[in-house]
Order: structure tokens, then sequence, then C-alpha cells
């Protein structure tokens, strides 16, 4: 199984600041790697798909980059809505792995 | 509206059984691969299992192999998890989820989901 460890754990931030996550896969993943913000009481949303590609009406904020191992979103400045657990996840092999979170809070 | 709608959650005992449904509106239901995902709570996200569009391939997580069945019938848009021997840590919310691009491919990402149903297995 292929473990996605990210970091940090809680990023505390302010509107306007420039964010980095890092995903770190256990082994190779290619660029088989999506990332998802989830809030409060509500489902996953899928922002980038294949490390790289925004999905469909993602703000521009949003970027993706990485292959092989290492992953990075970037969110070049945050919104307040942007306050939010990120996941990333492979689909390089089964199972399908998830990484623990990192959770962007107000600060 | 496109959307997924999740059913069939509750309270069950230890080594008791439920089955979940998705129901599925306004796409073309089967194009589409499938997954459920759940969430325990408070705590990360954690695929469960995964049945492809023409449903002739399924997978499994290993925590739940050999007790959850996933299956659908897309007669009725709808696709389903059999969960059996429930667990204490089979507590969570249960996500249906849709992947991205139509076909029987690899693309298993998910770019819709329901607001999910809890499952809580009493000890």
């Amino acid at each position: 199984e292929i473990v996605l460890t990210q970091s940090p754990a809680t990023l505390s931030l302010s509107p306007g600041e420039r964010v980095t996550l890092s995903c770190r896969a256990s082994q190779s993943v290619s660029n088989y790697l999506a990332w998802y913000q989830q809030k409060h009481g509500q489902a996953p949303r899928l922002l980038i798909y294949d490390a790289s590609n925004r999905a469909t009406g993602i703000p521009a904020r949003f970027s993706g980059s990485g292959s092989g191992t290492d992953f990075t979103l970037t969110i070049s400045s945050l919104e307040p809505e942007d306050f939010a657990i990120y996941y990333c996840q492979q689909r390089s092999n089964w199972p399908l792995t998830f990484g623990g979170g990192t959770k962007v809070e107000i600060k | 509206e496109v959307q997924l709608l999740e059913s069939g959650g509750g309270l069950v005992q230890r080594g008791g059984s439920l089955r979940l449904s998705c129901a599925a509106s306004e796409f073309t239901f089967s194009s589409y691969a499938l997954s459920w995902v759940r969430q325990a709570p408070a705590k990360g996200l954690e695929w469960v299992s995964a049945m492809s569009a023409s449903g002739d391939r399924t997978n499994h997580a290993d925590s739940v192999k050999g007790r959850f069945t996933v299956s659908r019938d897309n007669s009725k848009n709808t696709l389903y998890l059999q969960m059996n021997s429930l667990r204490a840590e089979d507590t969570a919310v249960y996500y249906c989820a849709k992947v991205g691009v139509r076909g029987n491919g690899d693309f298993w990402y998910f770019d819709l989901w329901g607001r999910g149903t809890l499952v809580t297995v009493s000890s």
C-alpha cells in the first residue's frame, strides 16, 4: 500500500498569504496524484488531478506541482473561503489511498 | 441537478449488517465508475470500495475485504454497499463518489460526491 504523508498537519495563516502544502508518497506514483478540499460538515471537493491540472471551476490561485514521490499544492493568496482541510490522493496503485490531511486555519 | 444521494445508514450492533444505497441524478450513470469513501469521526478520508462503469471490476480495501461488497444497478442509477460483520471501527460517514471521466479506464479521481450517510456500529 502506498502511504501518503502530508505536512504540516496544521497551518495558521492570514488571508492574502501564500500557502504551500506538501504530500510525500512512500513510493513513486508518477503524476497520479489529486488534491481535495474539505470544509467542515461538507463532502470533499476535487481541486487538482494528475498533479497539476485544475478541476473544472477551480480558481487559478490553486496550483499543483510535483512528480514521483514529492508533490505540492500552492494557494497563491488565501481567500477567507480557503480555510479548510486539504487531502492528497493517489491512483497509481490499488488500494487508492489518501493522505492524512493538512488543516489550514485562520491565524 | 447533477448529484449523488446516499441512504441506508444508521445504528447497528457489532456483527450486524447494513446496505447503503447511492442514487444518481442528471448524468449518464452507466458511463462512470464509482466508489465508496468513508470518514470516521474527526478523522481523514479512507477509500473503501470501487466498481467500474460496466460493473465487471471491483476493488475493496483490505480492511473491508470479505465483509463488504459493492454492486450497482445501472437500470436504477444506483450504487450499493452491502456491509456485513460490522465492527466498531467501521463507524463513519460513508460517501459515494463518481470518477471524473467516462468509461472503464483508470481515472480514479472523484469529481462528484454525495453528502454522505452516517453508519454507527455499537459495541
